[in-house]
């Protein structure tokens, strides 16, 4: 993997359900992951920053993980709630450049 | 008391004309970027400073060009503007290499 990836491009659910994505990065000169949430006409904000192989990160209702061997995280939102509904980002960040890349996101869409 | 602020937050302009977007933050980090948004909604970087220094320059047009008058301000001067120069353009900012970002609210830059 060359880019960073993420899946699926979009996510609807109904509010309760739970809910996880994928973030695919290069697992070569692999310094953090970050994963931010970004809402309609606001700007991106950090929900965790990774950077040691098998991490865990829970913010109440989200938590993260990450695989830097294999090269991917995944996040995870239990009991989804429509405030929920937004973009969720993930940005690797290579160790020899000062490179943070992101991907497209995952669009999730949380119905009552 | 805002973090990283991004001046102005719109902008129209007609070809051809040289303008800038000042970005600037109070968070006392050593590196900033810039992101541009493109139609499908994807942050892609452009440049990033760390201590006044270039440390990657993505392939775009030499006409946009980052000027770093100290390290609190990182500002956007883009000569010629085109057409497909149209998008939002984030500023950010983050402590360090691994160091989660703070993004500004956005300027977003209509070419006619």
């Amino acid at each position: 993997i060359l880019n960073v990836e993420q899946s699926p491009q979009s996510l609807h659910v109904q509010e309760g359900d739970s809910t996880n994505f994928t973030c695919s990065f290069p697992s070569s000169n692999f310094y953090a992951l970050h994963w931010y949430r970004w809402e309609t006409a606001k700007s991106p904000e950090a929900l965790f920053v990774m950077t040691l192989n098998g991490d865990e990160k829970k913010k109440g209702r989200i938590s993260a993980t990450l695989n830097t061997k294999e090269g991917y995280s995944y996040l995870y939102i239990k009991g989804s709630q429509p405030e929920d509904s937004a973009t969720y980002l993930c940005a690797f960040i290579r160790r020899d450049n000062n490179d943070m890349r992101f991907g497209a996101g995952t669009r999730l869409t949380v119905k009552p | 008391d805002t973090a990283v602020s991004q001046t102005p937050k719109y902008l129209v302009t007609q070809m051809g004309n040289d303008k800038s977007i000042k970005c600037e933050q109070n968070l006392g980090h050593d590196t900033m970027y810039w992101y541009k948004q493109d139609s499908k909604k994807f942050l892609k970087i452009m440049f990033s400073y760390n201590n006044k220094e270039l440390i990657i320059n993505e392939t775009v047009p030499n006409r946009f060009s980052p000027k770093s008058p100290d390290k609190a301000h990182l500002n956007l001067h883009i000569n010629s503007l085109e057409l497909g120069d149209s998008a939002v353009y984030f500023c950010a900012s983050s402590q360090d290499l691994a160091g989660k970002a703070f993004f500004g609210q956005g300027t977003r830059l209509t070419v006619v």
